[in-house]
């Protein structure tokens, strides 16, 4: 199975800063990964697809990005409303499988 | 609106058995592959198996091959998941998933369900 670690698991910030989660996949896996957020008590949320496209209504200010098997996602001013738990996920091969989560905290 | 709506989630012994129902408004149901995904509360995500648009092609997690069973009824916009020799592990909360792009599906989970949750104990 390719694993997908995912660092930090969580980030103090404030409202305004830019924030950087990274995921790494254990194996290439070329464009074939997503972002999620997750709000406490709702689903998740797809965001990014396909390394570094934005799904319909998500705010510019998410973006996705690739090197090689590291993968980022980026917050470049993060809004109140950002405050949730973010996953990415491999679409490479079955099974699919996702990084154990980066929670962005208020500080 | 794309809706999904899950439901069959309870309280059930290990080695029983349970089944799971989405029913999905909003899109072309029979023109989308689709998900289950699970997740303990407090926990991660964890994929659980998909099915293509017309049942052609299945695919499982490891931890429920041979135990659980996904299927679809596209007259009825439906989605199931046959979970049988349950275990205490697999008390999560199920979501049922539309793949984001039609046809064979990219693999990437579009739109989720609010779940419906299973708890396997004595």
């Amino acid at each position: 199975d390719i694993q997908m670690t995912q660092s930090p698991s969580s980030v103090s910030a404030s409202v305004g800063d830019r924030v950087t989660i990274t995921c790494r996949a254990s194996q290439v896996i070329g464009n074939w990964l997503a972002w999620y957020q997750q709000k406490p008590g709702t689903a998740p949320k797809l965001l990014v697809y396909g390394v570094s496209d934005l799904r319909s209504g998500v705010p510019s200010r998410f973006s996705g990005s690739a090197s090689g098997t590291d993968f980022t996602l980026t917050i470049s001013s993060l809004q109140p409303e950002d405050f949730a738990t973010y996953y990415c996920q491999q679409a490479h091969k079955f099974p699919l499988t996702f990084g154990g989560g980066t929670t962005v905290q208020i500080k | 609106e794309v809706q999904l709506v899950e439901s069959g989630g309870t309280v059930v012994q290990p080695g029983g058995s349970l089944r799971l129902s989405c029913v999905v408004s909003g899109f072309d149901f029979d023109d989308y592959a689709m998900h289950w995904v699970r997740q303990v509360p407090g926990k991660g995500l964890d994929w659980v198996c998909l099915i293509s648009w017309d049942g052609g092609n299945i695919y499982y997690a490891d931890s429920v091959m041979g135990r659980f069973t996904i299927s679809r009824d596209n007259s009825r916009n439906s989605l199931y998941l046959q979970m049988n020799s349950l275990r205490r592990e697999d008390s999560a909360l199920y979501y049922c998933v539309r793949d984001r792009q039609g046809g064979s599906g990219s693999y990437f989970l579009d739109s989720w369900g609010q779940g419906t949750p299973v708890t396997v104990s004595s």
